[in-house]
């Protein structure tokens, strides 16, 4: 099976501010590596696929990175809307795997 | 626009039993392969199962396999997840998500999910 580490679990960072999470896989997934969005009590949204691709209607301020085993998702200027979970996903091979995801708060 | 809509989550008692559907619009149906994921209290996303287009293939984590079984009816549109043999560690909210492909891809729709507690 292909492990997902993500990283940081938690971040705070203020309106404005540049936040990069991290999601490395423990074997090569090319660029099959999803990125989505989860907001309290809602149902996760799709931002990034093929580690790099904007899913439509997503911002441009989201954009992805990588290939093989490491992946980032940057957020250049944090909205307030953008406080919420975030979570990576391989879809390589079967079992699909996500990251363990990571908390972005405000600070 | 697509949509799903999934039901048939509840309370259930260890051992017991329970389908899940997950009814599909806006698109057509068979294009597209669908996957369930699960997300325990306080806890990040599982997957648990996914079904080609066609429903000739599938595949189920190994956490569920022998209990958990999915399929879908292409007349209705809809997806389901027959659990049985279930157990605490089921309690979850379950999602279906539409993948991109129709064997593959990222998953680019989910719905709002159903809640599932097994407990006596």
């Amino acid at each position: 099976d292909i492990q997902m580490t993500q990283s940081p679990s938690s971040l705070s960072a203020s309106v404005g501010d540049r936040v990069t999470i991290t999601c490395r896989a423990s074997q090569g997934i090319s660029s099959w590596l999803a990125w989505y969005q989860q907001k309290p009590e809602k149902a996760p949204k799709s931002l990034i696929y093929d580690a790099s691709s904007l899913q439509g209607g997503v911002p441009s301020r989201f954009s992805g990175n990588g290939s093989g085993t490491d992946f980032t998702l940057t957020i250049s200027r944090l909205q307030p809307e953008d406080f919420a979970s975030y979570y990576c996903q391989q879809y390589n091979s079967f079992p699909l795997t996500f990251g363990g995801g990571t908390r972005v708060q405000i600070k | 626009e697509v949509h799903l809509l999934e039901s048939g989550g509840g309370l259930v008692q260890p051992g017991g039993s329970l389908r899940l559907s997950c009814a599909a619009s806006g698109l057509t149906f068979t294009n597209y392969a669908l996957t369930w994921v699960r997300q325990a209290p306080g806890k990040g996303l599982e997957w648990v199962a996914s079904i080609s287009g066609g429903g000739d293939y599938t595949y189920h984590a190994d956490s569920v396999k022998g209990r958990f079984t999915i399929s879908r009816d292409i007349s209705k549109s809809t997806l389901y997840l027959q659990m049985t043999s279930l157990e605490a560690g089921d309690t979850a909210v379950y999602y279906c998500a539409k993948r991109s492909g129709r064997n593959n891809g990222p998953h680019d729709y989910w719905g709002q999910g159903t809640l599932v507690t097994v407990s006596s």
